[in-house]
């Protein structure tokens, strides 16, 4: 069963703090996204990853294949990154599994 | 803006009322799909459009009827629904069939 788990489900932390956030996946993948979806806005594709790391300003996220995890992490977090982040595998050539969000809150 | 188009932002209908989603986008993109998001649940694939044929309908009720005239537009129409599809309803466009995908920003149904 191609299934997604992503820890922790609520964040809450003090600005400039340094972010982690995890999403295991059951099956080999052939891709994994990561999403942001700020209250009230539309949802984002930060990254689509098949191996290894990207970075994108203070976003990074790296993914381990043969241990079948991903990170998100950001660095000297701002209350402007405060939204719902998931992880999304695709299994294969199917449909897109998603986690269930974690919604982080940055305290100024 | 993302490049892919919801309206209307905010619906609330009656369950005997008829209404329809539009999803526009001009990104160029071959594949469209709905999803629902309800509280608290991932978001769950609902439809799947590609070169304007259905690919997939993920055991959806018939009270949602999709349609996609051309690749640039999708619709989801409703009637008959019931208080829980009440939730954002998200589109979204990919430059391929599960390949580079782009979110509309929602509509978020209230059915009373």
């Amino acid at each position: 069963k191609n299934e997604v788990e992503q820890s922790p489900q609520n964040l809450t932390a003090q600005e400039g703090e340094f972010i982690t956030i995890n999403c295991s996946y059951s099956v080999g993948i052939s891709a994994l996204h990561w999403l942001q979806q700020h209250p009230g806005g539309g949802i984002v594709s930060l990254f689509m990853l098949s191996s290894g790391k990207k970075k994108h300003g203070r976003l990074i996220a790296t993914i381990n294949i043969q241990e079948k995890h991903s990170s998100l992490h950001i660095t000297a977090s701002h209350p402007r990154d405060s939204a719902v982040y998931t992880c999304a595998a695709h299994f294969g050539n199917e449909k897109l599994t998603f986690g269930t969000g974690t919604r982080l809150t940055i305290i100024p | 803006e993302t490049g892919v188009t919801q309206t209307p932002r905010h619906l609330v209908m009656g369950m005997t009322n008829k209404k329809s989603l539009k999803c526009e986008q001009h990104l160029g993109h071959n594949a469209m799909y709905w999803y629902k998001q309800s509280a608290k649940k991932p978001l769950e694939l609902m439809f799947v459009y590609n070169f304007k044929e259905q690919t997939e309908n993920n055991s959806v009720p018939s009270r949602f009827s999709p349609e996609c005239p051309n690749s640039s537009h999708l619709f989801l129409h409703l009637h008959t629904l019931q208080p829980e599809d009440s939730a954002l309803y998200l589109c979204a466009s990919s430059q391929a069939l599960n390949y580079g995908y782009t979110f509309g920003s929602g509509t978020r149904l209230t059915v009373v």
